[in-house]
């Protein structure tokens, strides 16, 4: 299995709360990847990272940040946390092109 | 833009029965086609997958052929087992600067009872 640790798993927070959810990955990879996952909308990418400080915007990403000071980190913060921000959260990482490697899911609620 | 429609689940057959699950897409270029599946309370992992027109992807077996003329890329299986059970998702590949996004479909829940 790919080695890429996400946290938290599992976290409830309140409306206009800030969060940060990190993705860690022990493959250097050079491509990583911030997806979120809603019933009736499959996967949607948030935003990415295609190195080190360089990140750029996926479909959906009013109200998200990113940082990546280090190759094997790659942070996603809400800022001020939504209702319409519940959701499960993955990572994934990947060195060649379309073969991504996933991790296990960080499931946010806001309440 | 591009995009990928998968049949709407759940499916839901017995074991050993056939199984096929429809995906179109809409890209410009050629993009690179997949599969990954997901299986309850894990992430995503890849399935299959197939690069050019006329190519086949294969494993487990599972197999799908990208079809260039009717932009599809129906996933088969011959005999499905209850351990098939699980979230099927279509993507395909946005080049671009010389890295890749996928977009994927909505996924296709598959359910096999014994």
């Amino acid at each position: 299995d790919a080695g890429i640790t996400q946290s938290p798993r599992h976290k409830v927070t309140e409306t206009g709360t800030p969060v940060t959810l990190r993705c860690h990955q022990t493959e250097n990879h050079r491509y990583m990847y911030w997806y979120r996952q809603d019933p009736g909308h499959g996967l949607r990418l948030i935003h990415y990272s295609y190195g080190v400080k360089d990140t750029d915007k996926g479909e959906v990403s009013d109200g998200y940040s990113v940082s990546r000071s280090k190759t094997e980190d790659f942070l996603l913060t809400l800022e001020s946390a939504t209702s319409s921000q519940t959701s499960v959260y993955f990572c994934a990482i990947s060195e060649t092109s379309g073969e991504l490697f996933f991790g296990e899911g960080s499931r946010l609620t806001v309440l | 833009g591009n995009s990928v429609t998968q049949m709407e689940g759940p499916v839901t057959l017995s074991e050993e029965a056939f199984l096929t699950i429809n995906c179109t897409y809409t890209a410009t270029g050629y993009p690179s086609l997949f599969w990954y599946v997901q299986y309850p309370g894990e992430g995503l992992q890849l399935l299959l997958k197939a690069t050019k027109a006329d190519d086949k992807g294969s494993n487990k077996g599972f197999e799908a052929t990208y079809r260039k003329e009717t932009t599809s890329f129906h996933l088969e299986k011959g005999s499905v087992q209850v351990s098939d059970s699980a979230v099927y998702f279509c993507a395909l590949s946005d080049e671009g600067s010389g890295y890749s996004t996928l977009t994927f479909g909505k996924g296709t829940m598959l359910l096999v009872s014994p």
